[in-house]
């Protein structure tokens, strides 16, 4: 049973342009939520995070944005850029569960120059 | 100088062998972990320690057996290698269990013959 997902195996982008990537959970004791960066061969490599206390934060290019009430949260990339392209992992974890981390199966973007 | 290291990055062998994966990380973090993502690409944790104790031990056959010598290292011994064992496994550490915030190392991709 999965408790995080990430409907999009995959995503394509033009350079320049806005990049969504979307993740819902279904476990509502989670009370943080991480974005991770892959790239091949390599370690995920955290992103930007959000406390359930806020709907919104920001880190240059990269904003997310969660929904409590429809348990979803999402990742804004702009403008996209070609360097951009990995996968994008979300994660989420609950205090009561010693922080453990449970992730989502990934969405590969591509940023097309 | 890389912050959580490794070794080896691929890893080839035989059904009924015994191997190890050996992890340090040289990021002063109190709490290490052993991921492993699957076939499908889901990233699923194996266990965590927190100095050197062990803290999470999800279900995981009990051919697997983490050793934590000291809070720097985790390392993963796996006896009587199958062939479902095949997948990438990672080390990540992370401070005080801290708000899932991880750092990962590279990977470790093992094939069982």
């Amino acid at each position: 049973d999965q408790q995080v997902k990430q409907n999009s195996p995959s995503l394509s982008v033009q350079e320049g342009r806005i990049s969504i990537l979307n993740c819902d959970y279904t476990n509502s004791m989670f009370d943080y939520f991480l974005w991770y960066k892959k790239y091949p061969a390599e370690g995920p490599t955290f992103l930007i995070s959000i406390s359930s206390i806020k709907d919104k934060n920001e880190d240059g290019r990269f904003t997310v944005f969660l929904n409590k009430s429809a348990k979803h949260l999402s990742l804004h990339i702009v403008p996209s850029q070609p360097g951009d392209s990995a996968v994008y992992f979300c994660a989420a974890s609950a205090r009561n569960a010693g922080n453990m981390l449970t992730f989502g199966g990934g969405t590969r973007l591509m940023v097309k120059p | 100088d890389t912050a959580v290291s490794q070794t080896p990055k691929y890893l080839v062998t035989q059904m009924g062998n015994d191997k190890s994966i050996k992890c340090e990380q040289n990021l002063g973090h109190d709490t290490m972990y052993w991921y492993k993502q699957d076939s499908k690409k889901f990233l699923k944790i194996m266990f965590s320690y927190n100095n050197k104790e062990l803290i999470i031990n999800e279900t995981v056959p009990n051919r697997f057996s983490p050793k934590s010598p000291d809070k720097a290292h985790l390392n993963l011994h796996i006896n009587s290698l199958e062939l479902g064992d095949s997948a990438v496994y990672f080390c990540a550490s992370s401070q005080d269990r801290g708000m899932g915030k991880l750092f990962f190392g590279s990977g470790t991709q093992l094939s069982v013959l």
